[in-house]
């Protein structure tokens, strides 16, 4: 059975670096052809996938956002991580992680995801 | 970047029903397409992927259909728990992968 759970600090203030960390089980990221995303979804809004790590530690980044974002993962103790850094009201989101399985690129297990308000 | 492009925006359709949901790619993505549905407080779960590959566990009343830079999700015999909002999400061309901007289906 794979799951997947999203925790991060919940409140952060403008210019911080937000920290989130995906804790998974039921596959492991140094299996062949496993991968893990990070996407958003402000409130109300739409998806924005934002980066992914792969089991050989290729990653791949949003373009639009490549600067600020780090992706990394800890593969004995199943869990990957996303760093956003100098963060603005325009990052408040809920951000989900999900299984990208056997080499897809599509998200076929999420997380239940995580609510991060940036705020001063 | 590839931008996709959901319609409607909005869909009422009544128990029973046949409902079709479109997603333009702004070029040819080969089929490199999944569906998704989010009920209201939940996490996206995938329906489809390639374009018309049904996940594991998800009723045969979901379909998917297209190719090139049109694509369709079809919900035969609507049912109550079918009330979300439906995103699709190209994979063809990367960095980024992109979605659609969603499609919230409501009970008449």
């Amino acid at each position: 059975q794979v799951t997947l759970k999203e925790s991060g600090p919940g409140i952060l203030q403008p210019s911080q670096t937000l920290s989130l960390t995906c804790t998974f089980s039921g596959f492991s990221l140094s299996t062949y052809g496993m991968g893990v995303g990070w996407i958003r979804q402000p409130s109300g809004k739409g998806l924005e996938w934002l980066a992914n790590i792969w089991w050989d530690d290729d990653k791949y980044y949003n373009p639009s956002l490549k600067n600020r974002l780090t992706i990394s993962k800890d593969t004995s103790n199943n869990q990957a991580f996303l760093k956003i850094t100098n963060v603005d009201t325009a990052d408040t989101a809920t951000y989900y992680c999900a299984r990208m399985g056997y080499g897809y690129n599509f998200f076929d297990y999420w997380g239940q995801g995580v609510m991060v308000t940036v705020s001063s | 970047d590839i931008r996709m492009t959901q319609s409607p925006a909005s869909l009422s359709a009544s128990l029973g029903e046949t409902v079709n949901i479109e997603c333009l790619a702004s070029e040819d993505i080969y089929s490199d397409l999944a569906w998704y549905q989010q009920k209201p407080g939940k996490s996206p779960q995938l329906l489809i992927y390639n374009a018309n590959s049904l996940q594991n566990g998800v009723p045969s009343r979901f379909s998917g259909s297209g190719s090139g830079t049109q694509y369709s999700l079809k919900i035969n015999s609507l049912q109550s728990e079918d009330v979300a909002t439906y995103f699709c999400q190209q994979y063809n061309n990367y960095p980024p992968y992109t979605f659609g901007a969603g499609t919230k289906l409501e009970l008449k």
